[in-house]
Formats: structure tokens, C-alpha cells, sequence
């Protein structure tokens, strides 16, 4: 079965720290997808990033980059110089994929709660 | 614009009276599902569906119904809602299967509250 966990259940620091959230995963198929997504007071669910498993390449998105990393199962987010609109809860995800090519519904972490104080 | 609407946003029952959760989506998705959020247990899937007239449960199905009659609607029915049903639930679409495409786009959430 699949599993995500996120260790960190609350992280804060001050504003323009870099902060690094850590996810870690568990499946037994070649084929998966990760995600994250970010949840802010509002409560909505933003979409930040999906990760197929056979792309181990690293990505940059201004001031946010992740680190996909097969051999330790992670798949960790780093938000550079932080600011507090960053605040939010986010969500690392794991989806497999499913026979015909397509993937099978989101797997969650319990989140990470990131607190920027100014 | 593209969008995944529910309605309502927030409603308060009590126990054992029928509702409905309405979901809808304008962007031509196959996939659609539904997730509960609850504290320290991070979202978990309820019901999913492939496509028109073809569900199946997630982790969480118990007390739940879903029906798929056309694309863009996929309601969540609590038949007999009780305590424990007291959540935040999110309907999500996505392309579906085979498009290559696998984000799922997250309605603004509904909150209910069963006395």
C-alpha cells in the first residue's frame, strides 16, 4: 500500500529564512506520480507540483525548488527567502499509476504547517 | 474560467437527516472524486469516479453514496449523516486516465457539521 508521511507537523521561521519541508513516500509500483499542494487560511487547495517517478530531475519555480531524490523514497520542497504569504499548510501526495496509463486517486501526508513571522 | 464549484459551502445538520453534496466541473474532466479532511489525519479519498456511471470507493467510503450520471456533476450523498461525518470535504477533477495529465483541481471545500 501506498503511504506518504510528512514528519514535520509544524515549522516556523522568520521571514526571508529558507525553509525546507520534507516528504517521504512508500510504494511498491515503478510508476507513481508526487505532488504537492498548499493549502492557505482560506482554506483552498493550490496545486504546486507534480513529479512523475521516471523524472528524477530537480525543479525551479522562482523562489520555490523541489528535490526528488528515488534512492531515499523523497521528495522534499525548499521555499528560498520565505515571506509570509507562504503561510499555509502544505501537502505532499502520491498517486500510482493504474492499468490503461492513467493514475489512481491522491495518497496524503497529514501536511506540514509553515508559520512565517515577519 | 475553469473551475470545480460545490455547493454549499457550509452547513450544519443533525444526525440522520439525508443530504446532499453537490459538485461540479466545467473542464470536460473524466476523473472526479471526493476527499475528507480532518485533523492530523491529512485528506483521505472517499469515492472516485472514472468516468460517466462508473465509481468505486477510496479509503473512506462508509456512510457515503456517489452518483456519475452526466461528466460534470458528481454528488456526495450522506444517506444517514452522523457526528463523525464532521469534516471539511473537497471534490478534485482531473483529465483522467490516459491523458497524461494527472493534477487534480480541488473545489473551495465544504464544510459540514453533524449534531
Amino acid at each position: 500500500a501506498q503511504k506518504v508521511t510528512q514528519a514535520q507537523t509544524e515549522i516556523s521561521v522568520v521571514e526571508k529564512e529558507d525553509v525546507t519541508l520534507d516528504c517521504v513516500y512508500e510504494t511498491r509500483d515503478t510508476t507513481y506520480y508526487l505532488f504537492w499542494y498548499k493549502q492557505p487560511p482560506s482554506g483552498e487547495l493550490v496545486f504546486l507540483i507534480r513529479r512523475n517517478s521516471f523524472d528524477e530531475q530537480n525543479e525551479i519555480s522562482g523562489r520555490y525548488s523541489w528535490n526528488f531524490q528515488k534512492s531515499t523514497s523523497s521528495f522534499n520542497f525548499t521555499i528560498t527567502a520565505s515571506q509570509v504569504v507562504d503561510s499555509a499548510v502544505y501537502f505532499c501526495a502520491l498517486s500510482e499509476a493504474v492499468s490503461g496509463g492513467g493514475a489512481d486517486g491522491l495518497t496524503f501526508g497529514k501536511g506540514t504547517h509553515l508559520i512565517i513571522q515577519p | 474560467e475553469a473551475q470545480v464549484t460545490q455547493n454549499p459551502r457550509y452547513l450544519i445538520t443533525v444526525t440522520g437527516k439525508k443530504l446532499t453534496v453537490t459538485c461540479s466541473q466545467n473542464m470536460n474532466h473524466e476523473y472526479m472524486s471526493w476527499y475528507r479532511q480532518d485533523p492530523g489525519l491529512g485528506l483521505r479519498q472517499i469515492y472516485y469516479s472514472m468516468n460517466v456511471e462508473v465509481t468505486d470507493k477510496g479509503d473512506v467510503p462508509e456512510g457515503y453514496k456517489v452518483s456519475r450520471k452526466e461528466k460534470r456533476n458528481f454528488p456526495l450523498i450522506l444517506e444517514s449523516p452522523s457526528p463523525n461525518q464532521t469534516s471539511l470535504y473537497f471534490c478534485a477533477s482531473s483529465l483522467g486516465v490516459g491523458s497524461g495529465s494527472y493534477e487534480q483541481y480541488f473545489g473551495p471545500g465544504t464544510r459540514l457539521t453533524v449534531t
